[in-house]
Order: structure tokens, then sequence, then C-alpha cells
């Protein structure tokens, strides 16, 4: 159990153009999600966090306007990054928490999505 | 605010040797601790957390870590390493009890040699 999935594995774009990553939580209801970016042999940073039903929560440095998540089910996150440039390139990994679960229970980390930018 | 610091970046171990992945935490409260492995191109996996108890934690694949208090270290450990233990190794600590933020350290990628 407890498995996330992200759609797509992989994408290519050209700059300027939007791309749309979904998360999904598989087999469990996931009120709280998570997304990251993962830059080559570096750690991974968390960009915002993704609650059902209400507005993300972004860290700091990070453009809401650039990169919009939408939370519209207990088991699906969406990360829109806009307007793409290179420099967005990198791979984006989401994680979700189980609803109801202690706070201090583990999350659960979808494949990632590879995103290279013309 | 909490940080977690992996002071090697790469440890390199002969299949059949006990292998250790250090790893140092900085927090005001008490810590939640964890470790995830990664594989290339992949998300990352969950091996084990330390909340309260014992301090020493099993978890998946043989794979274990002890707390130190003192020390403010969560080292991951395996009695005996396989080639395909050969990943990325994330050790990540959250502060407070109910908020949610995981912080990650840089990752320590572990090389196991036949």
């Amino acid at each position: 159990g407890a498995v996330v999935s992200q759609h797509p594995s992989w994408v290519i774009c050209k700059s300027g153009t939007s791309v749309k990553i979904e998360c999904r939580s598989l087999d469990f209801q996931a009120t709280t999600m998570f997304w990251y970016r993962q830059f080559p042999k570096q750690s991974l940073m968390l960009m915002a966090t993704s609650n059902e039903g209400s507005k993300a929560t972004y860290e700091q440095g990070v453009e809401k306007d650039k990169f919009l998540i939408n939370h519209a089910s207990l088991t699906l996150s969406t990360l829109t990054v806009t307007s793409a440039h290179p420099e967005d390139s990198s791979f984006y990994i989401c994680s979700a928490k189980k609803t109801g679960g202690f706070p201090y229970n583990e999350q659960f980390f979808g494949p990632g999505t590879r995103l290279t930018v013309l | 605010a909490q940080s977690v610091a992996q002071p090697e970046d790469q440890v390199n171990v002969a299949e059949g040797n006990p292998l250790t992945v250090k790893c140092t935490y900085s927090v005001s409260g008490n810590p939640y601790l964890f470790w995830y492995v990664q594989y290339p191109n992949r998300g990352l996996q969950f091996l084990l957390k330390y909340i309260t108890g014992d301090n020493l934690v099993k978890g998946s694949y043989g794979f274990e870590a002890e707390f130190n208090k003192s020390q403010t270290s969560f080292h991951l450990k395996k009695p005996s390493a396989l080639v395909s233990d050969s990943a990325l190794y994330f050790c990540a600590v959250r502060e407070v009890p109910g908020f949610q933020k995981l912080v990650f350290g840089t990752g320590t990628r572990l090389l196991v040699s036949p």
C-alpha cells in the first residue's frame, strides 16, 4: 500500500509553453501533498505544500504564479509550470501524507517527473 | 530552523562489509528523523524513521540507524552491504510535532563494489 504515481514520467517542451504534472495517491487519501524540485546531484528542495481544497503554501523564493498548484481531490495534486524556460528544467518529485495519519508518519514519494525545456 | 548535514558525498564499501552513512541534525526541539533511498531517475523510498523509544531503529532491506541525542546524529548502518544497495541516500528531519515540513540533507552516494 501507499503508492504514489506521477504523470508524465518525463516531458520535453518548448520554451514559453506550460506543462502540467500530476501526482496521485493510488491507494490512500492524502489531504496534504508536497512538491519538491531536485537539481542534478543535489538534494530535494521543497517548493510548496499542497492542501486539498485550499491554496498551496509556497516556500520562500518559489514563484506561485509560475508554479501553479491545484489539489482538487484527496488523491490528486497537479503542478503546472507556466511559461517554462530552460532554467525550469529539473526533476520534480511529489510526496503525499496519509489523511488522518500520525503527524510524524512518513511521506510517500512519487517516482518523479523529469522536465526538459528546450 | 532545522537542518541536516551529510558530511560525505560518497561512501565506498566492498560487498559483504559493514556500511555506515553519516547524518547529523540540528533542531531546537525534539527531532523526527528519517532515511530515504533514491535509485537513478526514481523517487525516494522510505527506509526507516526515529520518533521516540529505542535509539536503534530497524528498517527496510536490513538497514538500521542509531539515534544519538548527545551527538545529534542518526547514522545509517547495515552489517553486510550488497551491490544492490548502491544508491543515493538522504537523511531528513522534522522538528515540531504536527508540522509536516521535511528538511533533507544533501545526500550521500553509496557505492558497493563486488
